[in-house]
């Protein structure tokens, strides 16, 4: 099946730095949403993108839809603690079914 | 308040025993989904329903088994012929028609632990 290839699958930064993961994939991509998962709990929807360029913000994230529809990027500007959580890119495949493809995470830490 | 909500949170059971979690939204979705994660690794589709009294099979349906008899509820069965069934069950729901049913929403989760 389709893979997504999610990086850097964990980060140790200090509170207040920015953070930057991303999804790549061989395969094109309509549509990739971002979620943040706490500890023991479901994923929670941040940002969801549809078209190739498209740069959406959601307080101090951001989110990008790379133009060539393989890759998606997430920035977390000026972290705090609570940014704590495993992040998790999934994405649905031209020419592919309904069903989301997901990556692996990327576990982030933010030492206060 | 609107949500998806799976219950119990934990579940311990003994090798051998089929078992069943719960997953109940009021959003009015109509898909469904049900997702299994273990330590480290992505989300793995076992079932989905786009629809009452139909479903398809995931990446991972093997030893599982859901039903759809109403709009809000789609509960999952572990068999007994699952052989690795202790991880944490995701269930998920969306609205459709596309884009908007790409948006999945997630419950809490249940944790499986066989013992």
């Amino acid at each position: 099946g389709q893979q997504l290839n999610q990086s850097p699958q964990s980060m140790f930064i200090q509170e207040g730095e920015d953070v930057s993961m991303n999804c790549t994939s061989s395969s094109i991509f309509n549509t990739w949403l971002w979620y943040k998962q706490d500890p023991g709990e479901g994923p929670v929807l941040l940002i969801a993108l549809y078209k190739a360029g498209e740069l959406t913000s959601n307080g101090r994230l951001t989110a990008q839809f790379g133009i060539t529809r393989k890759d998606s990027f997430l920035n977390i500007s000026a972290s705090i603690p609570s940014d704590v959580g495993i992040y998790f890119c999934a994405g649905l495949y031209k020419g592919g079914s309904e069903k989301l493809v997901f990556g692996k995470g990327t576990k982030l830490t933010v030492n206060p | 308040d609107g949500g998806i909500t799976q219950s119990p949170k934990y579940l311990f059971r003994k090798e051998g025993q089929n078992v069943t979690l719960s997953c109940e939204q009021n959003l009015n979705h109509d898909a469904m989904y049900w997702y299994r994660q273990d330590p480290g690794q992505g989300l793995r589709l076992i079932y989905y329903s786009q629809i009452v009294n139909d479903f398809q099979k995931g990446d991972i349906a093997e030893g599982y088994s859901v039903s759809r008899e109403k709009k809000e509820s789609f509960p999952l069965t572990v068999t007994s012929a699952q052989k690795n069934p202790t991880a944490f069950y995701l269930c998920a729901s969306s609205i459709l028609p596309p884009p908007a049913y790409n948006e999945q929403f997630f419950g809490p989760g249940t944790r499986l632990t066989v013992l």
